[in-house]
């Protein structure tokens, strides 16, 4: 079954630390793969997506992430978290045949410290 | 303005007593979905339409119905909502192309089922 696994639940990070958040999917086809953010109270907002190409891609507010084909992972980066990072982050992929749904990680809630 | 719009925003109901929460898009999405998002769960996926008239069970479908009679709305249902419905509501629209499926997100709907 398809399946997306974030292994971190709850992660606490002071000002200034690197954040990695890890992401890992089951699917055999080709995949669009995303991460999402939600800051308290807040709606799913992108953060940064994959569809081809360079598997090193940049997002907003400075983050980045890296498509892993053979390991079937998107680590999500950020060299230095600021408190306003506090959020939590899913990531999701989304098959590009057929029915196209997304199925998202359990999320991962960063807080950071100031 | 691309938006996906849902109203409610926080709807607090008693046990049996029928109500719809609304999503209406304005970026001539083909697909539209709706989730509850649960702690620790994620966000499961109740039901998703690739194109109107085309609706189909997503991964946690009981108790809920949806219609696509218009391309732009896409109406959750609940005829008879129980307790274990309590939960945060989010509708998300998206295109069905390759390159394209990035999922724009409602405000989202804090249901309360007493």
């Amino acid at each position: 079954a398809q399946s997306v696994s974030q292994h971190n639940h709850h992660v606490i990070l002071s000002e200034a630390a690197s954040l990695e958040l890890g992401c890992n999917y089951s699917y055999g086809g080709t995949v669009n793969l995303f991460w999402y953010v939600q800051y308290p109270g807040q709606h799913l907002q992108l953060l940064l997506k994959y569809f081809s190409g360079d598997p090193l891609v940049k997002g907003i507010k400075g983050f980045e992430a890296e498509f892993i084909k053979s390991k079937f992972s998107f680590n999500l980066r950020k060299p230095s978290v600021q408190w306003s990072d506090t959020a939590e982050y899913f990531c999701a992929v989304n098959p590009t045949s057929g029915t196209y749904k997304y199925i998202f990680g359990t999320g991962t809630r960063l807080k950071v410290l100031a | 303005e691309a938006q996906v719009t849902q109203n409610p925003r926080y709807l607090i109901t008693v046990t049996g007593k029928k109500l719809t929460v609304t999503c209406s898009q304005n970026m001539n999405h083909e697909y539209m979905s709706w989730y509850r998002q649960d702690p620790g769960l994620g966000l499961r996926q109740i039901y998703y339409s690739m194109n109107v008239e085309v609706t189909d069970k997503g991964d946690v479908p009981e108790g809920y119905k949806v219609s696509r009679k218009e391309k732009r709305n896409f109406p959750l249902i609940l005829e008879s909502p129980s307790p274990n419905q309590t939960s945060l509501y989010f509708c998300a629209s998206s295109l069905r192309r390759r390159e394209s499926t990035e999922a724009f997100f409602g405000q989202g709907t804090r249901l309360t089922v007493v």
